[in-house]
């Protein structure tokens, strides 16, 4: 069974750019959570997503948003990206919202210059 | 609101010796769900245990253990004959909901190095 996959790896993206990140769940698996991982703050809550509807969300500005699809995959767009936007984003996914563990991806490595 | 502290940074120690990761967390909430994560240089967060705060009794599997104490708000996690292979960052995790996908608030980590 495939873990959870994100794409791309790695990305460079300029200040002031937007960009869009992809988590593809386990197969099967509906609920989908978003984390920020940075040096400085540590493992953020960004969002969860449930059967395409937002559940819950952190303390994030406006410009972070996303969505679910109802294949479960998801995606996360950051608009006018700022320098402290440079981090390792984690998706995270579950059959279910009260499934006891969540199994993360290998993040996104997002760099903005 | 909720915190977790990992006062504990960096510890690193030499095969086979024993080590303790400690957790501290605050909540408001009579309900509430701890987690222990382990995260190799690779990078994805590797699930180890939830336990829920009507649950006091230790817990062992394998070289792991956790001890929860209520009256103290501790979360302890033991490695036993540490082995290089355990060598990572290990959060500990806070929730409120039931699930490991909910809103988990995340300790700073602790990089545990286990030399041969």
């Amino acid at each position: 069974k495939a873990g959870v996959t994100q794409t791309p790896r790695y990305l460079i993206k300029t200040r002031g750019q937007q960009v869009t990140l992809s988590c593809s769940p386990i197969s099967g698996h509906r609920s989908v959570s978003w984390y920020q991982q940075t040096p400085g703050q540590g493992l953020q809550f960004l969002f969860e997503y449930f059967s395409e509807t937002q559940r819950n969300k952190g303390n994030f500005p406006g410009r972070f948003s996303g969505r679910q699809f109802s294949n479960s995959r998801s995606e996360m767009n950051v608009s006018t990206l700022e320098l402290g936007d440079s981090a390792l984003y984690l998706c995270a996914s579950s059959p279910h919202r009260e499934y006891t563990e969540a199994f993360f991806g290998q993040g996104t490595r997002l760099t903005v210059v | 609101a909720q915190k977790v502290t990992q006062a504990q940074t960096e510890i690193s120690v030499v095969e086979k010796e024993d080590v303790t990761l400690d957790c501290v967390y605050e909540t408001r909430d009579t309900t509430y769900y701890l987690f222990w994560y382990k995260q190799p240089p690779s990078g994805e967060l590797v699930f180890l245990i939830r336990r829920n705060s009507f649950d006091e009794q230790n817990e062992i599997s394998g070289r792991y253990s956790w001890n929860f104490q209520k009256s103290t708000s501790s979360f302890n996690f033991t490695i036993t004959a540490s082995q290089v292979v355990d060598s990572a960052v290990y959060f500990c995790a806070l929730s409120e909901a039931i699930g490991a996908n909910s809103k988990l608030t995340f300790g700073k980590g602790i990089t545990l190095s286990v030399r041969p």
